[in-house]
């Protein structure tokens, strides 16, 4: 069984704070993994993908992944109120095209 | 210029009736998806079709039948609707089956 696991949270940050979400999964031979934000009552959309070891920034932004310890996360710098939403990760898994996500983590920005 | 569209956006249903859920994606993509979202927000995948294909069918109970007439449709038919069927079905494109997805609005399903 596949399976990628998330903290539900709710995280809870001050505005301005770096928000930090983790995400492991148990497929070693994962290739591709993904950050998707979903507003409450809308679809998912897609903030970021990362495919190589290390980091990889975008705006305010930076995902990380480490396969050694099958671990990918998602930082925030200087978040915003409008950052509230779930955040769900997603894992291409090895073989064929299927993506497995996380049961996502809830963070909250207070003003 | 709605790129990947689902209709209807609601569906309310009596429990036993047959419905059909529709997807058209505008992006030129070749592979197209069916997601469920239960009341816990976890997101799975039910089917994936590659240029009218069928390439995923996860464990799925064969009262849904995706077709796929064209590489710019997916539509969902679901036969017998049960009271767990109530989710948001979400369709989703990638422009081949290794890249990024992007999701349609969804599609609420109410089973009273």
């Amino acid at each position: 069984q596949k399976e990628v696991e998330q903290n539900s949270g709710p995280l809870s940050v001050p505005e301005g704070a770096i928000a930090s979400l983790n995400c492991t999964y148990s497929d070693r031979g994962s290739q591709s993994f993904f950050w998707y934000r979903q507003y409450s009552g809308k679809s998912p959309e897609l903030i970021m993908f990362i495919y190589s070891n290390g980091d990889k920034e975008d705006g305010r932004f930076t995902a990380q992944l480490n396969k050694a310890s099958q671990y990918v996360s998602l930082l925030i710098r200087d978040s915003q109120p409008s950052d509230s939403a779930t955040y769900l990760c997603a894992v291409r898994n090895s073989g064929y095209s299927t993506l497995t996500f996380g049961k996502g983590t809830m963070l909250l920005v207070s003003p | 210029d709605t790129a990947v569209s689902q209709t209807p956006k609601y569906l309310v249903t009596q429990m036993g009736n047959d419905k059909s859920i529709k997807c058209e994606q505008n992006l030129g993509h070749d592979t197209m998806y069916w997601y469920k979202q239960d009341s816990k927000k976890f997101l799975k995948i039910m089917f994936s079709y590659n240029n009218k294909e069928l390439i995923i069918n996860e464990t799925v109970p064969n009262r849904f039948s995706p077709k796929s007439p064209d590489k710019a449709h997916l539509n969902l038919h679901i036969n017998s609707l049960e009271l767990g069927d109530s989710a948001v079905y979400f369709c989703a494109s990638s422009p081949m089956i290794q890249e990024t997805q992007y999701f349609g609005p969804g599609t609420r399903l109410l089973v009273l």
